[in-house]
């Protein structure tokens, strides 16, 4: 399978703290996509990172890709109730320009 | 900015019945995708168009399934026969091209009764 998997399933925190996901996929890769989803809603795109990049930021959001390992990190910076959502990876496989999306965390920001 | 646009937001439809989801693109992407997702599993591909014609299908996508790009601006999912295990929430999504980030819509809510 080269769907990602998303750790922790589960994540509440006090608004202003920080909040990292982290992401592992099985296969080479041309990209990864962070997404977030509210709840019965549609996806959002959060940020893209390449194989061959190894941090990007936008914003309150970093990523991180080690392509050796086969992982990705997102982390959001001060945290707000209105980050309260489903967060997933989606990997982009090399040679496919489809996505294989993980199982997502579940981020809950307490006020 | 720029968004990819779905219809029907929900549509109920009997077993057994056709039933076609609508989408429309981001006007200047040139590559479709339709992804489904099951009620509390992960977002699954199911096909994806590129200059009128189908680059890649999942097992998902079986005859049941078309896709179909009417008009330059309309991109459509048809599934002939409707099964219970059809219902799930429907995405359309778009990119400009290879290694760029896909855009999704909101989503087609599909209920097979």
């Amino acid at each position: 399978s080269q769907q990602g998997e998303e750790d922790p399933q589960a994540l509440s925190i006090q608004e202003g703290e920080n909040a990292t996901m982290n992401c592992s996929y099985k296969t080479s890769i041309n990209n990864l996509q962070w997404y977030r989803q509210n709840s019965g809603r549609g996806l959002v795109h959060l940020i893209l990172i390449r194989s061959n990049e190894r941090e990007k930021h936008s914003g309150r959001l970093r990523v991180t890709l080690d392509t050796s390992k086969k992982s990705s990190s997102l982390l959001i910076t001060a945290s707000r109730a209105a980050d309260t959502a489903s967060y997933f990876c989606a990997t982009e496989p090399t040679g496919a320009n489809n996505l294989f999306f993980g199982t997502g965390t579940r981020l809950t920001v307490i006020p | 900015e720029p968004e990819v646009t779905q219809t029907p937001s929900h549509q109920v439809t009997q077993m057994g019945q056709e039933v076609i989801l609508r989408c429309v693109p981001i006007s200047n992407h040139l590559y479709f995708y339709w992804y489904r997702q099951i009620l509390g599993q992960k977002v699954e591909f199911l096909v994806s168009f590129y200059n009128n014609e189908i680059s890649e299908k999942s097992e998902i996508f079986d005859d049941q399934f078309s896709v179909e790009r009417p008009d330059g601006s309309n991109f459509t999912l048809k599934i002939r026969s409707t099964k219970l295990e059809d219902s799930a929430m429907y995405f359309c999504a778009s990119t400009l091209g290879d290694n760029q980030p896909q855009h999704f819509g909101d989503g087609t809510r599909l209920s097979i009764l």
